[in-house]
Parts: C-alpha cells; structure tokens; sequence
C-alpha cells in the first residue's frame, strides 16, 4: 500500500523567514493534497497537484509536485504567526473510491 | 455553502452509552466519509458513502455503526465503545471519484470513560 513520509516532522521559525515541507511517496503520485490543520480542528483544504511538473500558489504558499522523484513540497515565503499549524500532505489510496491516505504531518511553529 | 458541519463538538460517554454523531453538507456532494484521528496522528479512513451506500468500510468494529438517511446527512451511531476509541472524529464530503478535494468539519472530539 502506499505510504507518505514527510519531512521535517516539526519546525520552529522566526517570523518573516522561508521553509520548505517535504511529502515523499512510496509510489508513483498520480496526485497529491495539501491541508493545513489548527490543533483539534478539521482539516483545511490548501491545494491540490495533479500533474507532474506542475506548480500551485495561493498567497504565500507554493507547492509543486515532482513526479519523477515520487515527491511534493509545500514552500511558505514570509512566514507569519497565521501559517503555523500542521500541514498535512495526501493522496489517493486507491484508484476511483475517494480514499485518501495521509502523511503524518509536519508541525509549524513560527515566532513572531 | 462550502460548509461541512458535525455536531456535536465534544462528547464524553460511558461504555455502556449508545450516542450519535451527525455530520451534514449541503454542497451537493454524494460522496461522505467518516475519519478518525488520534492525538500526533493523521486521519485515518473508517467508512466511504457513495451516493448514500457504504462503498469503503476500513475494517472498522461493530460498535462503530453508519448510516447515510440522504445525501446531505451523515451519522455514526457509537454503541459499547472502549476508552481506546476516544479520538477526534472527522466527516468529510467531496464530488465522486479520486482528484476532488475533500471538506472537511471541523470534528467531535469523543470521549469514551
């Protein structure tokens, strides 16, 4: 079954710096979905990859997918108090039933 | 209304309890899922409704029962639960098919004594 290992598992950053989040899959990522999570609350859509190559922004948050390398990042420029949370990566478990697996999430710290 | 909503938001029950959780959309989407989270733990898949049938049960037990009455509700009827089972529990809705994103409630975070 496919498996998603993220990393770093947890990262503390000053206000205003840059990071980058890793998901790494086992298999070859036909997609991938990126979610933020506050502690305890749902799950907030961020993005979504479907092709190889292919580059999503949305504020101050960028993700690309790299098929080859069977491998996401999410990149955050300028990271303020707002973004920390955890950040989830997913992808279909199996095709055509809406299942979803997940990594196990990376928690981000940032200090103003 | 791109809202998932769960009620309730927080319940503690006996393991001799029966309670429900409910979780509705009203985005017209006809696939409905159930999650489970531990603490430091991402979710895990219980059940899948398409178009209110059960598609994906993910070897959950028996006292975790659910239901779909229509395409806007879904329900998961707890009955005899263990303190193991005390997780925040996730409902989520999506289009059919792989490659739509899922939304999300905000979960009922279930305490079993």
């Amino acid at each position: 079954s496919q498996e998603l290992e993220q990393s770093p598992q947890s990262l503390i950053v000053q206000e205003g710096k840059n990071l980058t989040i890793n998901c790494t899959s086992s298999k070859t990522l036909y997609g991938l979905y990126w979610y933020k999570q506050k502690y305890g609350e749902g799950l907030i859509f961020l993005m979504m990859l479907q092709k190889g190559g292919e580059e999503k922004s949305h504020e101050k948050i960028t993700a690309k997918l790299d098929e080859k390398k069977q491998q996401s990042s999410l990149h955050i420029t300028a990271s303020q108090p707002s973004h920390a949370g955890i950040y989830l990566c997913g992808a279909p478990g199996s095709s055509n039933t809406g299942k979803l697996i997940f990594g196990q999430g990376t928690t981000l710290q940032v200090k103003p | 209304d791109t809202e998932v909503t769960q009620t309730p938001k927080h319940l503690v029950m006996g393991m001799t309890n029966k309670k429900s959780l409910k979780c509705e959309q009203h985005m017209g989407h006809r696939a409905m899922y159930w999650y489970k989270q531990k603490a430091k733990k991402p979710p895990e898949l219980m059940f899948v409704y398409s178009y209110e049938k059960l598609s994906i049960n993910e070897s959950v037990p028996s006292r975790f029962s659910p239901e779909c009455p229509n395409s806007s509700l879904l329900n998961l009827h707890l009955h005899a639960l263990q303190p193991e089972d005390s997780a925040l529990y996730l409902c989520a809705s999506s289009w059919e098919g792989d490659y739509n994103e899922q939304f999300f409630g905000p979960g009922t975070r279930l305490t079993v004594l």
